[in-house]
């Protein structure tokens, strides 16, 4: 069946620090990828996503590339903020579905310190 | 519009007591999900529908769960009987009809059963 995997977490970094947040996928076919973004007590926001092979999703300054060749949809942020201190999860959508039928990875605490 | 709107936010209650949680999804949406998040199994799909109609209750974990669409306004979770390890937050999602938009999450119900 699919799956994604994240990276362990939780991150911690310092504001204007660079993020990378390192996800993989398993999945038959074309799936579409996403990255949502929950902050503390909300439910989640989509935050990008790429539907095909070397698509990039970007959104807020944070980028995603769909690489189909490693299975992964690393996501990147050049300079976080105190204000990106959220949950991070990893998501995909078989093809052909709907794509709020997700499968998703376990998430990333990421914390931005001043 | 006012988004996906789940009541209780908060839900406490006893083991084997009936548990229902609710949810109003963004009007015209055709797509009903149903998340359960838990700290050892992320977030999992128990349950979604389309046009009011179930279409896959594979996530569903027992017949302890059921889940209804009376309505295209309207959708109950039930969990009856309730028990501890069912505690978790439950999110409701809607999306539009078409396949190729994302979904929209409500702020989650957070269930304990103690």
């Amino acid at each position: 069946g699919d799956s994604v995997t994240q990276m362990e977490g939780p991150v911690t970094l310092s504001e204007e620090a660079f993020l990378t947040i390192n996800c993989t996928y398993t999945a038959t076919g074309y799936p579409s990828l996403f990255w949502y973004v929950q902050y503390p007590g909300e439910g989640l926001q989509l935050l990008l996503k790429a539907t095909k092979a070397d698509d990039k999703g970007s959104n807020k300054g944070f980028e995603a590339t769909y690489r189909k060749e490693t299975t992964s949809f690393h996501l990147e942020k050049g300079s976080v903020q105190v204000s990106d201190s959220a949950v991070y999860f990893c998501a995909l959508s078989d093809e052909g579905t709907s794509y709020g039928k997700l499968t998703f990875g376990q998430g990333t605490i990421l914390t931005v310190h001043p | 519009d006012a988004g996906v709107i789940q009541s209780p936010r908060h839900e406490v209650t006893e083991m084997g007591q009936e548990v229902t949680l609710r949810c109003k999804p963004i009007s015209g949406h055709d797509y009903l999900f149903w998340y359960r998040q838990t700290m050892m199994r992320g977030l999992e799909l128990l349950i979604y529908f389309n046009n009011n109609v179930p279409i896959d209750d594979s996530g569903m974990p027992e017949d302890r769960f059921s889940a209804k669409m009376p309505n295209a306004s309207f959708s109950t979770l039930k969990i009856q009987p309730s028990e501890p390890r069912d505690s978790a937050v439950y999110f409701c999602a809607s999306s539009p009809a078409g396949g190729n938009t994302e979904a929209f999450f409500g702020q989650g119900t957070r269930l304990t059963v103690v």
